[in-house]
């Protein structure tokens, strides 16, 4: 089953914070976030496991509520560079551990 | 070091063609993966490989699509008899090990079937 994100696109001016959301009908192993610039190959930026545990850039953060089966992707003072798509990807648990199945994404666009 | 590397970068062919994509994933990752990427659309799973354990073929779409990885390494994603619908960028993937790691991905295939 397919995660579902929110917003679908957010438009900001730079310095300013957004928050995107994925969540899954299905209890979680880990959520995965990845960026995507137009025309270029999707980006790694963080994985959050079942547990506690992240793996991911510094400067990015992020959240992963097991209960709720949903996690945020915090993006704070934003720059000019963050602009594009957004797709989270989740691992079920008691599945496989190794299929992710990735959200449709969000378009975020920083203006100056 | 070196990436994944995915060739050729763009296809153009005609429906009912038989067509090849290859993947050279980043050396020493045991999991490849291929997704597919239509247009505004997120990434849908295809297959994926994971050492010499036999692959997870459940994300292919019809029995024209087939793939294999020849000695742990290269992949290759074969469609044959294309049809329209398959157009789409074809993305490959490569990890260390599974899904506790993060996923590389190559700048993908744009497959357009004329």
């Amino acid at each position: 089953q397919q995660p579902v994100q929110s917003p679908q696109a957010v438009i900001l001016r730079e310095g300013e914070d957004a928050v995107i959301n994925c969540s899954s009908s299905k209890a979680l192993y880990s959520v995965h976030w990845y960026r995507q610039k137009h025309g270029e190959a999707p980006v790694f930026l963080m994985i959050l496991l079942k547990g506690g545990e992240q793996k991911g850039h510094e400067k990015i953060s992020a959240s992963f509520n097991e209960k709720k089966q949903q996690s945020s992707l915090y993006l704070t003072t934003s720059q000019l560079s963050y602009s594009g798509t957004y797709f989270c990807g989740t691992v079920d648990s008691g599945g496989s551990n190794y299929k992710l199945t990735f959200g449709k994404g969000t378009l975020l666009t920083v203006n100056p | 070091g070196a990436g994944v590397s995915q060739s050729p970068s763009n296809k153009v062919t005609e429906k009912g063609k038989d067509v090849e994509l290859r993947c050279d994933p980043i050396s020493g990752h045991t999991a490849l993966y291929w997704y597919r990427q239509s247009l505004g659309q997120g990434l849908e799973f295809l297959i994926y490989f994971q050492g010499n354990s036999a692959p997870d073929k459940s994300g292919l779409p019809s029995d024209r699509f087939s793939a294999e990885r020849t000695g742990g390494s290269v992949s290759t994603l074969t469609i044959q008899r294309t049809q329209q619908e398959d157009s789409a960028v074809y993305l490959c993937a490569s990890s260390l090990q599974g899904v506790t790691q993060p996923q590389h991905f190559g700048d993908g295939t744009r497959l357009s079937i004329l």
